[in-house]
């Protein structure tokens, strides 16, 4: 079946530095890729999703490229802030609605 | 505003125990579908539903059943709780193919 690899499952970095967390994917069929942020004790929520048909996608400082070759997907998070500091996960599906999340990764920013 | 409500938010219940988790919608979205959150797990998936009287097993199902007798409620029970089961449990919809998965605030459950 699908599965979802993240990487790094913990990632500090001082404000104003970048952040990038790699996901990687095993069903070449999957055709779309939602990044979600969960703050502590919050529900998870939509930050950026990119389909098979686009390279990359930016929305302001938030970046998420995909290489289907490769089955990889990356979020870019640039100047980085304290209030970015959640977890954050990555997710595939390949058009049966359901997704398969990837495991986190615990972003801190450090001030 | 249109919005995903649970409840409880927390629950504390013994093993054994039938437990009954509601999700609620308002979107009027088709697809719903319930996970657990486990450190170290992330998301997993427990049910789903693409539309009224339709259910789906996810990857962690056992011990768990929904039902769906509307468009806007998905309840999940627990027949007979395991400690096993003592998780964060989410609930999200989604309006179509590609669309994204929206969520509610989560439940709490413990199993004592």
């Amino acid at each position: 079946g699908e599965n979802v690899e993240q990487h790094p499952s913990t990632l500090s970095v001082q404000e104003g530095d970048s952040a990038v967390i790699k996901c990687t994917y095993s069903d070449s069929a999957s055709n779309y890729f939602p990044w979600y942020k969960q703050e502590l004790g919050k529900r998870p929520q939509l930050i950026i999703d990119i389909r098979s048909n686009v390279g990359e996608k930016k929305d302001q400082r938030i970046a998420v490229t995909l290489n289907k070759t490769a089955k990889h997907f990356s979020l870019h998070i640039t100047e980085t802030q304290p209030e970015d500091s959640a977890v954050y996960f990555c997710a595939a599906m390949r058009g049966t609605y359901k997704y398969i999340f990837g495991t986190g990764t615990r972003l801190k920013v450090l001030a | 505003d249109a919005e995903i409500t649970q409840s409880p938010r927390h629950k504390i219940t013994e093993t054994g125990r039938q437990v009954t988790l509601a999700c609620h919608q308002t979107w009027n979205h088709n697809n719903m579908f319930w996970y657990r959150q486990d450190l170290g797990h992330g998301l997993r998936l427990i049910h789903y539903s693409y539309g009224v009287q339709d259910t789906n097993k996810g990857e962690v199902s056992d011990g768990y059943s929904v039902s769906r007798s509307n468009t806007e409620d998905l309840p999940l029970t627990l027949e007979s709780a395991a400690s096993s089961q003592t998780s964060v449990y989410f609930c999200a919809s989604s309006q179509g193919l590609d669309q994204p998965q929206h969520f509610g605030d989560g439940t709490r459950l413990s199993i004592l």
